[in-house]
Order: structure tokens, then C-alpha cells, then sequence
């Protein structure tokens, strides 16, 4: 059964640090992986989508990175602001009839002037 | 184009009461899901379809039902509504694609509260 952890739960960090979150998944036969922002109250907004057959995706200062052998993805965010506090979510399409994402957890971000 | 909306944006009912959720696109997707999402969590598939007329159970089905009569609309029912279906609920759809490499697009979110 698919699994998908994101470390950390809750990060706060000043302005314009660069920061990692992280992102591992137990079954490596996905079809991609996406990176969404979640804002309090509101739904999702897709941030990168990495294909499985990819290693990495940049818009603008978000740069992810896929290892689907060990399970494992990062987002890094360059040069954080205070318009970057939100919820990120990672989710993994999996490889079924049904297509669906898994979910993580999330990571908490609060980016502080 | 909308995207995906869904109605009600939020909602109040009492243990016991029953309620149904719409789900629109119109984007032509074949595939549309049914999520919720609770605090502190990420969300979790309630059913899903792959076509018109077609559905099926995703990791939390009980308590729900489903219907997909026209391939745009996607009904989420709650027949006897309890406490523990407090949450916000999220549809989604997505392209029928040979790898599906295509992301789901998601609507706004329906708040449920069950007294």
C-alpha cells in the first residue's frame, strides 16, 4: 500500500532563507508526483508535476527533485518571502485502475519579515 | 472555462440529516474523484469514477454514496450524516491519458459541519 510522509510537519523560517522540505513514498511505481499550495481556508493550487521518467522541475524559485528508486522528492524554495506561508503538499499518482494521488501530511510553512 | 466548482461552499446539518454535494467540470474529463481533507492531514480518496455511469470506492467510502449520471457532474451523498464527516471536501477530474501524466484539477472545497 502506498504511504506518502512529509517532513517536516511545521516550518517557520526568516525571510529570504532558502529552505527544503521533504517528501518519501513507499511504492517507487508512480506515474508522477505533484507539489501543491494549499492556503488556509482555501484549495489546492498544482505548484510542479514531476513525471516519473523526470528528475527534477523549476518554476521560477521552486526547483523539485525526484528519486523514484529510494522514494524520495524534494521542493526547495530559494530566497523565501512572506507570500510563500502556506501549506505544501506532496501527492504521488499511483499505478492502478484508478489513478488516484495519495496525499502527505503537508508542511506548515510560516516565512516570517 | 469554470474548471472544476463545486456547491455548496459551506454547510451545517444535524447528526442524522442527508445532503448531497455537487461536483461540475467542464474541461470533458473522464476521470473525477471525491476527497476530504482534515485538519492536520492530507486528503483521502471517498470514490472516484472513470467515465459516465461508472464508480468505485476509494480508501474511505463508508457513510457515502456516489452517482455519475452525465460525465460533467459528480454527486457526493451523505444519507445519514454523523459528527465523524466534519471536514472539507475536495473534487477533482483529470484526462483519461495512456500515462496519465496529466495533474487533477481541483475545486474550492466544500465545509461540512455535522452537529
Amino acid at each position: 500500500k502506498q504511504e506518502v510522509t512529509q517532513i517536516p510537519a511545521a516550518l517557520s523560517v526568516p525571510e529570504g532563507e532558502n529552505l527544503v522540505l521533504n517528501c518519501s513514498f513507499t511504492d517507487s511505481a508512480i506515474y508522477n508526483l505533484q507539489w501543491f499550495r494549499q492556503d488556509p481556508g482555501k484549495g489546492l493550487t498544482s505548484l510542479l508535476l514531476i513525471q516519473s521518467s523526470q528528475r527534477e522541475q523549476t518554476s521560477g524559485r521552486l526547483n523539485a527533485s525526484l528519486d523514484k528508486s529510494s522514494g524520495r522528492s524534494t521542493l526547495y524554495i530559494a530566497a523565501s518571502q512572506p507570500g510563500d506561508s502556506a501549506t505544501y503538499l506532496c501527492a504521488v499518482r499511483v499505478v492502478d485502475s484508478s489513478y488516484k494521488l495519495i496525499f502527505g501530511s503537508g508542511t506548515r510553512l510560516l516565512v516570517r519579515p | 472555462n469554470a474548471g472544476v466548482t463545486q456547491t455548496p461552499k459551506f454547510r451545517v446539518l444535524k447528526t442524522g440529516q442527508s445532503m448531497t454535494l455537487l461536483c461540475a467540470q467542464d474541461m470533458n474529463h473522464e476521470y473525477m474523484y471525491w476527497y476530504r481533507q482534515d485538519p492536520g492531514m492530507g486528503l483521502r480518496l471517498i470514490h472516484y469514477s472513470v467515465g459516465e455511469g461508472t464508480t468505485a470506492k476509494g480508501e474511505v467510502p463508508d457513510g457515502y454514496n456516489v452517482s455519475r449520471l452525465k460525465k460533467q457532474n459528480f454527486l457526493l451523498g451523505l444519507e445519514s450524516a454523523a459528527p465523524s464527516q466534519t471536514s472539507v471536501y475536495f473534487c477533482a477530474s483529470s484526462y483519461w491519458q495512456a500515462e496519465h501524466t496529466d495533474t487533477q484539477y481541483f475545486g474550492p472545497g466544500t465545509r461540512l459541519t455535522v452537529l
